[in-house]
């Protein structure tokens, strides 16, 4: 199974600030990474899909990027609303396999 | 708009069974596969498998080959997870979700299964 190393694990941050989160596969999955974030009590909410496309409906402020086996979700202006636990996810190659998560909070 | 819409809580013992369903709105139900997502109390996300919704063939992750049963009620647009001779372990919402170009792109809003004694 591919492995999905997620981090960092935990991030603090103030309204405005840029934030970025980093998902590295251990073998190279092109561009199917997807970015989700989940709100407590809630499901996950796509955000980003095959690693830079934005979600419909989605704020502009989120974007992703890389390909193979490096990716980044970055928040260009960190909101209230954001906080939450980000997650990757691969679906490059069977079983999809998720990264562990990073919880977001406000500083 | 695209929904899936879970059924609701269970609480079940060890050793026992239960059936939950994900009806589907809004698309056609047998164009797009059905994902199925475990995630356990304060944990990650943990991918189950999938089924396709045309054949109703389904695929299991290896953590759930056991005791794990996708299944569909084509007719009604729903998805069902069965899972059999229930352990604590098995306490987490499952979540169904929409399959295709995007992966899971739309989810329902998970079930929450606690197994106790």
């Amino acid at each position: 199974d591919i492995q999905m190393t997620q981090s960092p694990s935990f991030l603090s941050a103030s309204v405005g600030d840029r934030v970025t989160i980093n998902c590295k596969a251990s073998q190279n999955i092109n561009r199917y990474l997807n970015w989700y974030q989940q709100k407590l009590g809630e499901a996950p909410k796509l955000l980003i899909y095959n690693a830079n496309s934005l979600q419909t409906g989605i704020p502009s402020r989120f974007s992703g990027s890389g390909s193979g086996t490096d990716f980044t979700l970055t928040i260009s202006s960190l909101q209230p609303e954001d906080v939450a636990t980000y997650f990757c996810l691969q679906h490059n190659s069977w079983p999809y396999t998720f990264g562990a998560g990073t919880k977001l909070e406000l500083k | 708009q695209i929904q899936l819409v879970q059924s609701g809580p269970e609480l079940k013992k060890p050793g026992e069974s239960l059936k939950i369903s994900c009806k589907a709105s809004g698309y056609t139900f047998t164009d797009y596969a059905m994902q199925w997502v475990k995630q356990a109390p304060g944990k990650g996300l943990q991918y189950m498998g999938w089924i396709n919704t045309q054949t109703g063939k389904p695929t299991y992750a290896d953590d759930f080959k056991e005791r794990f049963v996708f299944s569909l009620e084509t007719s009604a647009s729903t998805a069902y997870l069965q899972i059999n001779n229930l352990k604590n372990e098995d306490t987490a919402t499952y979540f169904c979700a929409r399959g295709g170009r995007k992966a899971l792109a739309y989810w329902g809003q998970g079930t929450l299964v606690t197994v106790s004694s």
